[in-house]
């Protein structure tokens, strides 16, 4: 079964520096996806993607956070300046564009901000 | 725009026992409606989704879920749960128009023996 993939699994990063977390979307699928979810809270929307532009974005993401599509597999979250409180699990997604068609989630990336 | 209620934070249950974790919506607008599991140090799986037709979904490891329009609740089920059903639920709901899902606050279902 197609399978979205996260790297790396766990990141540890000290504060102010730079992060990029990476994604391999399904191949054929054509909007993407990350989600937040801080140690104990909800799954967080924090922006989806098409065409190579954002097509929606939550308050959460704000001009800290950039996301990328460098070429034709790869999908990243850029996190400038971090802080603790981006300590989080980061989930990509990817989904089909017939609107019926669920997510496929990633295994996550867990960021630590020391 | 739309919420998800979940009514437990923890379930508690013994190995063969029956579960139901409780979800509400509320959303003015048509929604699809889905199940997650998230197992420990893992990601988020779908378990089941409500995009129209039959009210009663059936999902994978034997779990299921009721669309109640009039209630607002998509309730997930299990006649007889395992320990290895011990995980995280999440119920998330997508307006029909949206591609974004708003997810409840999951809750942490324990099987115990």
């Amino acid at each position: 079964e197609p399978e979205v993939t996260q790297t790396p699994s766990h990141q540890v990063t000290q504060m102010g520096q730079e992060v990029i977390l990476r994604c391999v979307p399904i191949s054929n699928h054509l909007y993407f996806y990350w989600y937040r979810q801080i140690l104990g809270q909800k799954v967080e929307f924090l922006v989806s993607f098409y065409n190579n532009e954002i097509s929606e974005k939550s308050e959460i993401f704000d001009d800290q956070f950039s996301v990328e599509r460098p070429d034709g597999s790869n999908f990243t979250l850029k996190i400038r300046s971090t802080k603790l409180e981006d300590s989080a699990m980061y989930f990509c997604a990817s989904s089909e564009p017939e609107e019926y068609y669920g997510y496929t989630f990633g295994s996550g990336t867990r960021l630590t901000v020391v | 725009a739309q919420s998800v209620t979940q009514l437990d934070s923890q379930v508690p249950v013994f190995e063969e026992a029956p579960v139901e974790l409780r979800c509400n919506y509320s959303s003015s607008v048509s929604v699809y409606l889905f199940w997650y599991v998230q197992y420990p140090n893992q990601g988020l799986q779908l378990l089941l989704k409500y995009l129209s037709g039959s009210t009663l979904v059936k999902g994978i490891n034997g779990f299921e879920a009721e669309f109640n329009k009039s209630q607002t609740s998509f309730h997930l089920r299990k006649p007889s749960v395992h320990i290895s059903d011990t995980a995280e639920y999440f119920c998330a709901v997508r307006r029909g128009s949206n591609y974004k899902l708003t997810f409840g606050k999951g809750t942490l279902l324990t099987v115990n023996p």
